[in-house]
């Protein structure tokens, strides 16, 4: 079974600072869909990013860019220039190419913007 | 337009009783799935349905079931409902079933069992 570990439960930053929230995976497939969600108070859960496995090059969306490590089953999340609305929960999560369009999520981050 | 719409926001239920919750998808969209998010965790994958039939379930008692309608609504239903089962349910909707569609998130259904 797949599954997704996000080690730091909480994270802060200086506004207009960077910051990088960690994700690793696991996962015998070759092809998949890895992705970070926020979740704001607000509760709905907005797509930030999105990479697929057999693409090298790292995705990017304005301030938010991914490193991906294929071999190393790494996939994290950098916020460039941090605004008081990125505050609220990240969450990375895994898609398997086949099959049922199932998301397996991390426990969550908490990120914090301090002005 | 309309994003993914879910009733109803809040509910109180006591233990034992039953449960339904309701998700809208996005106009067009054909593929619903949910998710139960216990307080401090990521979401859980609970069931996708895509055009009215079952295409995924997760690790669920038989408590939890659900079904899709002919204009792509769908019901979550939690019988016998237990303290445990308090949480945060989340339907997300897709335009089809394909491996490069993005899922679409409502806001959920907050489900206290007391």
């Amino acid at each position: 079974a797949q599954t997704v570990t996000q080690s730091q439960p909480e994270m802060s930053v200086q506004e207009a600072e960077t910051v990088t929230l960690s994700c690793t995976y696991d996962t015998s497939e070759s092809d998949y869909y890895l992705f970070w969600y926020k979740q704001p108070p607000s509760r709905q859960m907005i797509l930030v990013i999105r990479q697929e496995a057999y693409k090298q090059q790292n995705a990017t969306e304005n301030r938010f860019s991914v490193n991906f490590q294929k071999a190393a089953k790494s996939f994290s999340l950098k916020i460039s220039d941090s605004q008081l609305g990125d505050a609220a929960m990240y969450f990375c999560a895994y898609r398997k190419i086949q099959g049922a369009q199932k998301l397996v999520f991390g426990q969550g981050t908490r990120l914090t913007i301090n002005p | 337009d309309a994003g993914v719409t879910q009733s109803p926001t809040h509910l109180i239920k006591t233990r034992g009783q039953h449960v339904t919750l309701r998700c809208s998808p996005i106009s067009g969209h054909k593929s619903v799935s949910w998710y139960q998010q216990v307080l401090g965790q990521g979401p859980q994958f609970i069931f996708q349905y895509y055009e009215k039939e079952e295409r995924g379930r997760g690790n669920f008692p038989d408590r939890f079931s659900a079904r899709q309608f002919p204009n792509y609504s769908s019901e979550l239903n939690v019988n016998a409902l237990l303290l445990g089962d308090s949480a945060l349910y989340l339907c997300a909707s897709s335009p089809e079933l394909g491996a490069n569609t993005e899922a679409f998130f409502g806001q959920g259904t907050r489900l206290t069992v007391v």
